[in-house]
């Protein structure tokens, strides 16, 4: 199983619908969950931590489910500006260090006015 | 103005052609990395830093060497680059800490290697 998971779609979302994908992650250790926007060829910026209450900022919020391992991301009113790679990404436990990360492969959104 | 630079950001080279690519932050993190980006693969660790003249490889270091003599650089050399070098580079910094924190991640540098 891969560390971390996600389905590259793409993920074609109607302007002002809501969007929701999930990441899945193998190992149960992992502690730290990150979502980063990567626009086409850009580098990736930090969108927003993951923390196990579940966490809004906006129109985007974040959950984690332990038990299942898995973490999701739901944009809801989706705009225009929306459309970019959203990167699931993991801390890997011992016995990597600390700042060990996993990046999933993306979720391709494109929202169609 | 915080950042991560990157430098060069396009190169086009031929196979064996030493090249190394900078990297400099300006942010006095300790951590730093780099990282390749190929499609259809996440983004996968080629080395890291946690301190000045502390680095170790990630998970695809073969081809690639690291040098960290100053806090704020962390250059990449490519000592005989190959084909299946080819690829989109990123270098990204952050602070030390108990936690992960936020990674900065430089603008890129796409590598072409003919």
């Amino acid at each position: 199983r891969k560390e971390v998971e996600q389905d590259p779609g793409p993920f074609n979302v109607p302007e002002g619908a809501t969007v929701a994908f999930n990441c899945t992650y193998s190992n149960s250790a992992s502690q730290s969950f990150f979502w980063y926007r990567q626009d086409c060829r850009k580098e990736p910026k930090l969108l927003m931590s993951v923390y196990s209450s579940g966490n809004e900022d906006g129109r985007f919020t974040a959950q984690l489910n332990r038990a299942s391992q898995y973490i999701s991301l739901l944009i809801r009113d989706s705009k225009l500006s929306d459309s970019a790679t959203y990167l699931c990404v993991v801390n890997r436990a011992p016995p990597y260090g600390n700042n060990r990360l996993a990046f999933g492969k993306g979720n391709q959104v494109v929202v169609i006015p | 103005e915080a950042q991560v630079t990157q430098n060069p950001r396009y190169l086009i080279t031929v196979t064996g052609k030493k090249l190394t690519v900078t990297c400099s932050q300006n942010m006095n993190h300790e951590y730093m990395s780099w990282y390749r980006q190929d499609p259809g693969l996440g983004l996968r660790q080629i080395y890291y830093s946690m301190n000045v003249e502390v680095t170790d490889k990630g998970d695809v270091p073969e081809g690639y060497k690291v040098s960290r003599k100053e806090k704020r650089n962390f250059p990449l050399i490519l000592e005989s680059p190959s084909p299946n070098q080819t690829s989109l580079y990123f270098c990204a910094s952050t602070p030390a800490g108990t936690v992960p924190n936020e990674q900065f991640f430089g603008p890129g540098t796409r590598l072409t290697v003919l």
